[in-house]
């Protein structure tokens, strides 16, 4: 079975910063990982994913993911934090083995603060 | 290039009314997939969708429906509406269904049920 894990509710930090939050991941065979943000009453937008190849995925508004696959591990990182970066943020897993289906597993969501 | 739209945004239910709601995928894009958000079971998948067929289906009971039309856009239905189905449903869509495809979120329809 396939699962996601975000072991933080709530993660501050001073704008300028660095950010990580963190997402771990259990599924079978090589993993499809993706990282998405949600603004209040807005939908999720996405931010980026890891499929194959380098271990460093970069995406966008200056976010970029580490995929550790020893550590079943796919934080989100920046280097300096903004205010507008606050927001509830998803890591989610696609079953390369699950065939016929494309749906995403989604983690409980982090909620990012920047505090100015 | 226009994102996915949903309608409507808002909508007030009573218990034991249905509900369609829409979602027009970005052009060109040929599969959707609806999701159920909420508080307490977070972002859980409904169905997806492509040409016109289901490919997939959540552990969701039989109220919940959808279907895709050949523009595909897509409609979900919800029947004998309870308390508990009130929530944020997203519909997404992506280009394809492979498994790096990308989905691409709507801003959702916001359902309240009284």
């Amino acid at each position: 079975a396939q699962s996601v894990a975000q072991p933080e509710d709530q993660v501050n930090v001073a704008e300028g910063n660095p950010l990580t939050v963190k997402c771990t991941y259990s599924v079978s065979g090589n993993p499809y990982l993706f990282w998405y943000v949600q603004y209040p009453n807005r939908g999720l937008q996405f931010l980026l994913k890891y499929i194959t190849g380098d271990n460093l995925v970069k995406g966008s508004y200056g976010f970029e993911a580490e995929f550790n696959k020893s550590q079943t591990s796919f934080h989100l990182k920046k280097p300096s934090a903004l205010v507008s970066d606050s927001a509830l943020y998803f890591c989610a897993v696609r079953d390369p083995t699950q065939t016929g289906a494309n749906n995403l597993f989604f983690g409980t969501g982090t909620r990012l603060t920047v505090i100015p | 290039k226009a994102g996915v739209t949903q309608t409507p945004r808002y909508l007030i239910k009573t218990r034991g009314q249905q509900v369609t709601l829409s979602c027009s995928p970005i052009s060109g894009h040929r599969s959707v997939s609806w999701y159920q958000q909420t508080p307490g079971q977070g972002l859980q998948f409904l169905f997806e969708y492509f040409s016109e067929t289901q490919r997939n289906k959540g552990n969701f009971p039989g109220r919940f429906s959808g279907r895709q039309f050949s523009n595909s856009r897509s409609e979900m239905n919800v029947s004998t509406l309870e308390l508990g189905d009130s929530a944020l449903y997203l519909c997404a869509s992506s280009l394809a269904v492979t498994k790096g495809e990308t989905q691409y979120f709507g801003p959702g329809t916001r359902l309240l049920v009284l």
